[in-house]
């Protein structure tokens, strides 16, 4: 179990800028989930697929956002045109395919919009 | 629909002391609950799970919650802190679609 990992850490870009986020979940899990974390707060769903079929959607993730899971495996995240309200640490986390199974984090990729 | 309340954004105790975090919760099918623990800048850890069966829910590093569907509570406590144990703490509630949905969290402060 070599844990769920994202890349960048962290990324800092300027306002309308695009930027692209990497999860690799754990390797036998086949749900991936993608959650937004602003200061203070405490993290807020995006999105989650179940292999490669995205099943549901935040009203958060406006049409700027973009998440794509090819094949199953890893997923990314893409955000166009990036406003400063977008700064935020982007989490991921994965499970196993059952509900009352827990979601194991990644570290997260904070953005910072300049 | 489902929501979680954290009553006290901190909590300050002294090392060796009784942790207790609040947490509430609302659902509109049976829940899923969970406690994860978050160190600055990194992910989150999950602490303990209950799903079903036992209330009395044991977890990592000697944290335990119970479940109490009449108090709509899912209540974090440890005997004894340790400096270690300062960090922030986050309650989630999940139904059938296995998505979490958090609290505002607690941040646990241990003095010395």
């Amino acid at each position: 179990d070599t844990g769920v990992s994202q890349n960048p850490r962290h990324k800092i870009t300027k306002r309308g800028q695009n930027v692209t986020f990497r999860c690799d979940p754990i390797s036998e899990h086949n749900r991936l989930y993608w959650y937004r974390q602003t200061l203070g707060q405490g993290p807020e769903f995006l999105t989650y697929f179940q292999n490669e079929a995205q099943l549901e959607k935040s009203r958060l993730l406006s049409d700027r956002f973009s998440a794509e899971r090819p094949k199953g495996s890893f997923s990314t995240l893409e955000i166009q045109r990036t406003e400063q309200g977008d700064s935020a640490m982007y989490l991921c986390a994965s499970s196993k395919g059952r509900s009352n199974q827990p979601q194991h984090f990644g570290d997260g990729t904070r953005l910072s919009i300049l | 629909a489902q929501s979680v309340t954290q009553l006290g954004s901190h909590v300050s105790v002294s090392e060796g002391a009784l942790v207790l975090l609040r947490c509430n919760y609302s659902s509109s099918v049976p829940p899923y609950l969970f406690w994860y623990v978050q160190y600055p800048n990194q992910g989150l850890q999950l602490l303990l799970k209950y799903t079903t069966g036992a209330t009395l829910v044991k977890g990592i590093n000697g944290f335990e919650a119970e479940f109490k569907k009449s108090e709509t509570s899912f209540h974090l406590t440890k005997p004894s802190a340790h400096m270690s144990d300062a960090a922030e703490y986050f309650c989630a509630v999940s139904g059938y679609g296995n998505k979490l949905v958090f609290g505002a969290g607690t941040i646990l402060r241990v003095k010395s």
